[in-house]
Protein backbone atom coordinates (compact mmCIF):
# COMPACT_ATOMS: atom_id res chain seq x y z
CA UNK A 1 0.00 0.00 0.00
CA UNK A 2 1.24 3.83 -0.71
CA UNK A 3 1.37 5.65 2.89
CA UNK A 4 -0.02 9.04 2.65
CA UNK A 5 1.79 10.77 5.32
CA UNK A 6 -0.38 14.82 5.46
CA UNK A 7 0.77 17.98 8.08
CA UNK A 8 0.08 19.35 9.66
CA UNK A 9 -2.64 17.23 11.54
CA UNK A 10 -4.30 20.65 12.68
CA UNK A 11 -3.66 24.29 12.05
CA UNK A 12 -5.00 27.42 13.04
CA UNK A 13 -5.16 30.25 11.11
CA UNK A 14 -6.80 34.03 10.73
CA UNK A 15 -9.44 35.15 8.19
CA UNK A 16 -7.11 36.21 4.96
CA UNK A 17 -4.32 34.07 5.84
CA UNK A 18 -2.21 31.80 3.46
CA UNK A 19 -2.99 28.36 4.68
CA UNK A 20 -0.46 25.33 3.56
CA UNK A 21 -1.11 21.36 3.99
CA UNK A 22 1.44 19.33 2.21
CA UNK A 23 1.06 15.56 1.78
CA UNK A 24 3.90 13.34 0.88
CA UNK A 25 3.89 9.82 -0.37
CA UNK A 26 5.59 6.81 0.39
CA UNK A 27 6.70 6.23 -3.28
CA UNK A 28 6.48 8.50 -6.78
CA UNK A 29 2.66 8.73 -7.60
CA UNK A 30 3.58 11.14 -10.51
CA UNK A 31 0.31 13.57 -10.22
CA UNK A 32 -2.02 11.32 -8.81
CA UNK A 33 -2.97 13.35 -6.19
CA UNK A 34 -6.52 14.61 -4.81
CA UNK A 35 -7.70 16.77 -2.62
CA UNK A 36 -10.88 16.69 -0.69
CA UNK A 37 -13.13 18.95 1.99
CA UNK A 38 -15.61 17.00 4.61
CA UNK A 39 -17.15 19.99 6.87
CA UNK A 40 -18.41 18.63 9.61
CA UNK A 41 -21.02 15.52 9.62
CA UNK A 42 -21.26 16.11 5.46
CA UNK A 43 -19.53 13.53 2.69
CA UNK A 44 -16.46 14.84 1.25
CA UNK A 45 -16.44 17.31 -1.38
CA UNK A 46 -13.23 17.17 -4.11
CA UNK A 47 -12.07 20.47 -4.47
CA UNK A 48 -8.26 19.59 -6.55
CA UNK A 49 -7.92 16.14 -8.58
CA UNK A 50 -4.44 15.56 -10.21
CA UNK A 51 -2.63 17.14 -8.28
CA UNK A 52 -3.28 20.86 -9.70
CA UNK A 53 -7.02 21.19 -11.29
CA UNK A 54 -9.58 23.11 -9.91
CA UNK A 55 -12.76 21.14 -9.60
CA UNK A 56 -15.37 23.20 -11.65
CA UNK A 57 -17.11 25.68 -8.90
CA UNK A 58 -14.48 25.27 -6.39
CA UNK A 59 -13.22 29.12 -5.40
CA UNK A 60 -9.82 30.19 -7.33
CA UNK A 61 -8.25 30.62 -3.77
CA UNK A 62 -8.42 26.86 -3.51
CA UNK A 63 -4.64 25.73 -5.42
CA UNK A 64 -2.10 22.45 -5.01
CA UNK A 65 1.12 21.75 -7.04
CA UNK A 66 3.63 19.18 -6.74
CA UNK A 67 4.25 15.68 -8.19
CA UNK A 68 6.22 12.32 -7.56
CA UNK A 69 5.99 11.87 -3.76
CA UNK A 70 5.50 15.72 -2.38
CA UNK A 71 1.96 17.65 -2.99
CA UNK A 72 0.95 20.96 -1.26
CA UNK A 73 -2.37 22.45 -1.10
CA UNK A 74 -2.97 26.08 -0.68
CA UNK A 75 -5.64 28.43 0.24
CA UNK A 76 -4.30 31.85 -0.45
CA UNK A 77 -7.25 33.78 1.81
CA UNK A 78 -8.74 31.88 4.75
CA UNK A 79 -11.99 32.23 4.78
CA UNK A 80 -14.76 31.57 7.62
CA UNK A 81 -16.43 28.84 5.41
CA UNK A 82 -13.10 27.26 4.85
CA UNK A 83 -13.43 25.82 8.10
CA UNK A 84 -13.04 21.81 7.51
CA UNK A 85 -10.91 18.91 7.26
CA UNK A 86 -9.02 18.23 4.44
CA UNK A 87 -7.46 14.97 3.26
CA UNK A 88 -5.06 14.27 0.78
CA UNK A 89 -5.73 11.23 -1.80
CA UNK A 90 -3.62 8.52 -4.07
CA UNK A 91 -4.60 7.07 -6.73
CA UNK A 92 -1.51 6.03 -8.23
CA UNK A 93 -2.26 1.85 -7.09
CA UNK A 94 -5.16 1.02 -4.73
CA UNK A 95 -6.21 4.19 -3.34
CA UNK A 96 -5.31 5.68 0.01
CA UNK A 97 -5.88 9.38 1.69
CA UNK A 98 -3.80 10.80 4.07
CA UNK A 99 -4.92 11.24 7.69
CA UNK A 100 -6.20 14.87 7.62
CA UNK A 101 -5.84 18.26 8.45
CA UNK A 102 -8.26 20.22 10.72
CA UNK A 103 -8.20 23.55 9.84
CA UNK A 104 -9.68 26.33 12.18
CA UNK A 105 -10.24 29.58 12.69
CA UNK A 106 -7.66 31.88 15.44
CA UNK B 1 -28.07 16.01 -10.78
CA UNK B 2 -25.86 13.52 -9.60
CA UNK B 3 -27.10 11.67 -6.61
CA UNK B 4 -26.20 8.90 -4.64
CA UNK B 5 -27.84 8.02 -1.30
CA UNK B 6 -27.10 5.24 0.87
CA UNK B 7 -29.27 2.86 2.95
CA UNK B 8 -29.24 -0.18 4.83
CA UNK B 9 -27.05 0.71 7.95
CA UNK B 10 -27.77 0.29 11.41
CA UNK B 11 -26.66 -2.22 14.88
CA UNK B 12 -25.78 -5.04 14.34
CA UNK B 13 -24.09 -7.49 17.34
CA UNK B 14 -20.57 -9.14 16.71
CA UNK B 15 -20.18 -11.70 13.93
CA UNK B 16 -23.40 -10.28 12.20
CA UNK B 17 -24.17 -9.23 8.40
CA UNK B 18 -25.32 -6.19 6.63
CA UNK B 19 -26.10 -5.40 3.40
CA UNK B 20 -25.94 -1.49 2.15
CA UNK B 21 -27.51 -0.21 -1.16
CA UNK B 22 -26.59 2.72 -3.08
CA UNK B 23 -29.14 4.28 -5.47
CA UNK B 24 -27.62 6.22 -8.62
CA UNK B 25 -29.41 8.87 -9.97
CA UNK B 26 -28.50 11.89 -12.50
CA UNK B 27 -26.01 10.29 -14.61
CA UNK B 28 -25.31 7.11 -16.77
CA UNK B 29 -24.36 4.91 -13.71
CA UNK B 30 -23.10 1.95 -16.44
CA UNK B 31 -20.52 4.20 -17.42
CA UNK B 32 -18.18 4.96 -14.25
CA UNK B 33 -16.40 2.40 -11.52
CA UNK B 34 -18.27 2.84 -7.96
CA UNK B 35 -16.62 2.58 -4.81
CA UNK B 36 -17.46 2.72 -0.96
CA UNK B 37 -15.45 4.54 2.04
CA UNK B 38 -15.78 4.46 5.54
CA UNK B 39 -14.90 6.86 8.26
CA UNK B 40 -14.77 5.23 11.44
CA UNK B 41 -16.32 7.67 14.55
CA UNK B 42 -13.96 10.93 14.92
CA UNK B 43 -11.28 9.45 12.44
CA UNK B 44 -10.34 9.61 8.66
CA UNK B 45 -11.17 8.29 5.62
CA UNK B 46 -10.39 4.46 4.33
CA UNK B 47 -11.47 3.12 0.66
CA UNK B 48 -13.14 -0.30 1.93
CA UNK B 49 -13.60 -1.22 -1.91
CA UNK B 50 -14.16 -0.62 -5.63
CA UNK B 51 -16.04 -2.15 -8.85
CA UNK B 52 -15.44 -1.27 -12.20
CA UNK B 53 -18.20 -0.61 -15.10
CA UNK B 54 -19.37 -3.58 -15.95
CA UNK B 55 -18.10 -5.81 -12.91
CA UNK B 56 -15.45 -7.39 -14.09
CA UNK B 57 -12.77 -6.19 -11.66
CA UNK B 58 -13.29 -5.94 -8.44
CA UNK B 59 -11.05 -4.91 -5.12
CA UNK B 60 -10.76 -4.40 -1.65
CA UNK B 61 -9.06 -3.76 1.09
CA UNK B 62 -7.10 -5.94 3.76
CA UNK B 63 -8.93 -5.39 6.40
CA UNK B 64 -12.08 -6.31 4.67
CA UNK B 65 -11.28 -8.57 2.01
CA UNK B 66 -12.74 -11.90 2.74
CA UNK B 67 -16.04 -10.66 4.74
CA UNK B 68 -16.92 -7.99 2.68
CA UNK B 69 -18.82 -8.31 -1.39
CA UNK B 70 -19.05 -4.96 -3.55
CA UNK B 71 -21.83 -5.65 -6.18
CA UNK B 72 -23.82 -3.61 -8.59
CA UNK B 73 -26.75 -3.71 -10.67
CA UNK B 74 -26.27 -1.50 -13.87
CA UNK B 75 -30.24 -2.13 -14.99
CA UNK B 76 -31.24 -0.84 -10.98
CA UNK B 77 -28.54 2.00 -11.15
CA UNK B 78 -27.24 0.75 -7.72
CA UNK B 79 -24.58 -0.14 -5.80
CA UNK B 80 -24.30 -2.66 -2.86
CA UNK B 81 -22.06 -4.02 0.15
CA UNK B 82 -22.69 -7.24 1.61
CA UNK B 83 -20.93 -6.69 5.14
CA UNK B 84 -20.40 -10.40 6.62
CA UNK B 85 -18.22 -10.90 9.87
CA UNK B 86 -19.22 -7.70 11.22
CA UNK B 87 -16.31 -6.72 13.87
CA UNK B 88 -16.46 -3.70 16.36
CA UNK B 89 -13.85 -2.16 14.17
CA UNK B 90 -16.16 -1.99 11.01
CA UNK B 91 -18.06 0.55 12.68
CA UNK B 92 -17.94 3.50 10.47
CA UNK B 93 -20.24 6.30 8.64
CA UNK B 94 -19.89 4.03 4.55
CA UNK B 95 -20.26 6.55 1.82
CA UNK B 96 -20.29 4.89 -1.82
CA UNK B 97 -18.37 7.13 -4.14
CA UNK B 98 -18.67 7.56 -8.16
CA UNK B 99 -15.04 7.68 -9.63
CA UNK B 100 -14.34 9.84 -12.45
CA UNK B 101 -13.56 6.01 -14.25
CA UNK B 102 -14.86 3.20 -15.67
CA UNK B 103 -11.74 1.34 -14.26
CA UNK B 104 -11.62 -0.36 -10.55
CA UNK B 105 -9.45 0.38 -7.99
CA UNK B 106 -8.53 4.24 -9.08
CA UNK B 107 -9.76 7.21 -9.82
CA UNK B 108 -11.04 10.65 -8.64
CA UNK B 109 -14.12 10.28 -6.70
CA UNK B 110 -16.19 13.27 -7.74
CA UNK B 111 -19.41 12.85 -6.48
CA UNK B 112 -20.42 10.88 -2.76
CA UNK B 113 -23.40 10.28 -1.05
CA UNK B 114 -24.64 11.33 2.17
CA UNK B 115 -23.32 8.23 4.03
CA UNK B 116 -25.28 5.70 6.16
CA UNK B 117 -24.14 4.60 9.70
CA UNK B 118 -22.94 1.26 10.81
CA UNK B 119 -22.49 0.28 13.94
CA UNK B 120 -21.30 -3.19 15.30
CA UNK B 121 -22.34 -3.69 19.17
CA UNK B 122 -23.07 -6.41 21.60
Amino acid sequence: DIQMTQSPSSLSASVGDRVTITCQASQDISNYLNWYQQKPGKAPKLLIYDASNLETGVPSRFSGSGSGTDFTFTISSLQPEDIATYYCQQYDNLPTFGQGTRLEIK
Amino acid sequence: EVQLVESGGGLVKPGGSLRLSCAASGFTFSSYSMNWVRQAPGKGLEWVSSISSSSSYIYYADSVKGRFTISRDNAKNSLYLQMNSLRAEDTAVYYCARARIAVAGTGVFDYWGQGTLVTVSS
